[in-house]
């Protein structure tokens, strides 16, 4: 059975680093691309990035400059890390596949 | 970037009636090996987005067969028969066809 779940801070300050982590299950991160997708609150959903099977990455044009995702296979886990956040960057993220998505972390950007 | 456009915004109906939401691209989504990158979501209130339709008309694993989708390459329509209570949430359409995926703004499904 296909699982995904993200981990992260629930609060993150204006400015700071965001760090997500994806862990997988139920699939192999070297036979799946893997994408993030966020959603601010009341809104529509918004695709980040995705790491391809093979690793390499590719990023939403507008989030490029602050936005990078990576991987450990041997922990079946991809990460987000996005920089310089704002509040609009207050959103739930999502890490998902074509067969599923996690259930969502909820991150407040906030002092 | 592709622009999906759905209409309507929202729309009520009464259980065991239909309901159709259509989706609009900016540019044809019928790739090169003649796949039609349009897919269909639920995201049922307070939870993540699930599957319903991929590749235009194809019906995700679970998902009942009163869900149907059908179009050209721009032009899409997701028809549910004989609605539920479960179907109750907001619809998204979306494509795979390049990068950045996008998605259209959604339409929220509601029962009388």
């Amino acid at each position: 059975q296909v699982q995904l779940k993200e981990s992260g801070p629930g609060l993150v300050q204006p400015s700071e680093t965001l760090s997500l982590t994806c862990t997988v299950s139920g699939f192999s991160l070297t036979s799946n691309s893997v994408h993030w997708v966020r959603q601010p609150p009341g809104k529509g959903l918004e695709w980040m990035g995705i790491i391809r099977s093979g690793g390499s990455t590719d990023y939403n044009s507008a989030l490029k400059s602050r936005l990078s995702i990576s991987r450990d296979t041997s922990k079946s886990q991809v990460f987000l890390k996005m920089n310089s956040l704002q509040t609009e960057d207050t959103a739930i993220y999502y890490c998902t596949i074509p067969q599923g998505w996690g259930q969502g972390v909820m991150v407040t950007v906030s002092s | 970037d592709i622009v999906l456009t759905q209409a309507p915004l929202s729309v009520s109906v009464t259980p065991g009636e239909s309901a159709s939401i259509s989706c609009r691209s900016s540019k044809s989504l019928l790739s090169s090996k003649g796949i039609t990158s349009l897919y269909w979501y639920l995201q049922r209130p307070g939870k993540s987005p699930q599957l319903l339709i991929y590749q235009m008309s194809n019906l995700a694993s679970g998902v009942p067969d009163r869900f149907s989708s059908s179009g050209s390459e721009t032009d899409f329509t997701l028809k549910i028969s004989k609605v539920e209570t479960e179907d109750v949430g907001v619809y998204y359409c979306g494509h795979r066809l390049e990068y950045p995926l996008t998605f259209g703004s959604g339409t929220k499904l509601e029962i009388k």
